[in-house]
């Protein structure tokens, strides 16, 4: 199985600074044919369930603020909230879907400082 | 808009059985392939099972294989999961997602608890 490592484990950032998460992968999850990495990241909030931020690594979903963004190839990752406002604390998560079973980093709490 | 609803959850007894349900509208559900992640109490995700748009195929982790049957009704818009010989490890939030192209998890629904205790 592919393993997902997240750090840090949590973090705090003041309100309107620069909030960056990572992840890493232990293994590639680019494919070569299509040049796509897998990779997704999720937010979730208290009592709710984790929704979409951004898949094949850098793709912002549909309704998804532009301060989210992702980066990164291979076998390492990051997101970044540009600016952090409230509404984003929540505990983030990276996911692989390049390989069955699909796995999840361990999950960062990003909280205000 | 896509609507994922989760039912079944409750208490089971370790041996025991549990079935979960999932009911979909908003999209045309026997287009995409559906999947089972759970959440233990204060914990991270852990994906459980998938099943093919056509239920031709289904895929399981291996904490739940041979224990855990993953299937559909797409005349009914439906997903399920046949939960068997259930163990306290098994406690946990059980949601359904819906996969768009390429298995990305897109679509999530709210949930349902499901606590195994003596």
């Amino acid at each position: 199985d592919i393993v997902m490592t997240q750090s840090p484990d949590s973090l705090a950032v003041s309100l309107g600074e620069r909030a960056t998460i990572n992840c890493k992968s232990s293994q590639s999850v680019l494919y070569s044919s299509n040049n796509k990495n897998y990779l997704a990241w999720y937010q979730q909030k208290p009592g709710q369930p984790p929704k979409l931020l951004i898949y094949w690594a850098s793709t912002r979903e549909s309704g998804v603020p532009d301060r989210f963004s992702g980066s990164g190839s291979g076998t390492d990752f990051t997101l970044t909230i540009s600016s952090l406002r409230a509404e984003d604390v929540a505990v983030y998560y990276c996911q692989q879907y390049y390989d069955t079973p699909q796995t999840f980093g361990q999950g960062t709490k990003l909280e205000i400082k | 808009q896509v609507q994922l609803v989760e039912s079944g959850g409750g208490v089971g007894q370790p041996g025991g059985s549990l079935r979960l349900s999932c009911a979909a509208s908003g999209f045309t559900f026997s287009d995409y392939g559906m999947h089972w992640v759970r959440q233990a109490p204060g914990k991270g995700l852990e994906w459980v099972a998938s099943v093919r748009f056509d239920g031709g195929n289904q895929y399981y982790a291996d904490s739940v294989r041979g224990r855990f049957t993953i299937s559909r009704d797409n005349s009914k818009n439906t997903l399920y999961l046949q939960m068997n010989n259930v163990k306290p490890e098994d406690t946990a939030v059980y949601f359904c997602a819906k996969a768009s192209t390429y298995d990305i998890l897109d679509y999530w629904g709210q949930g349902t608890l499901v606590t195994v205790s003596s």
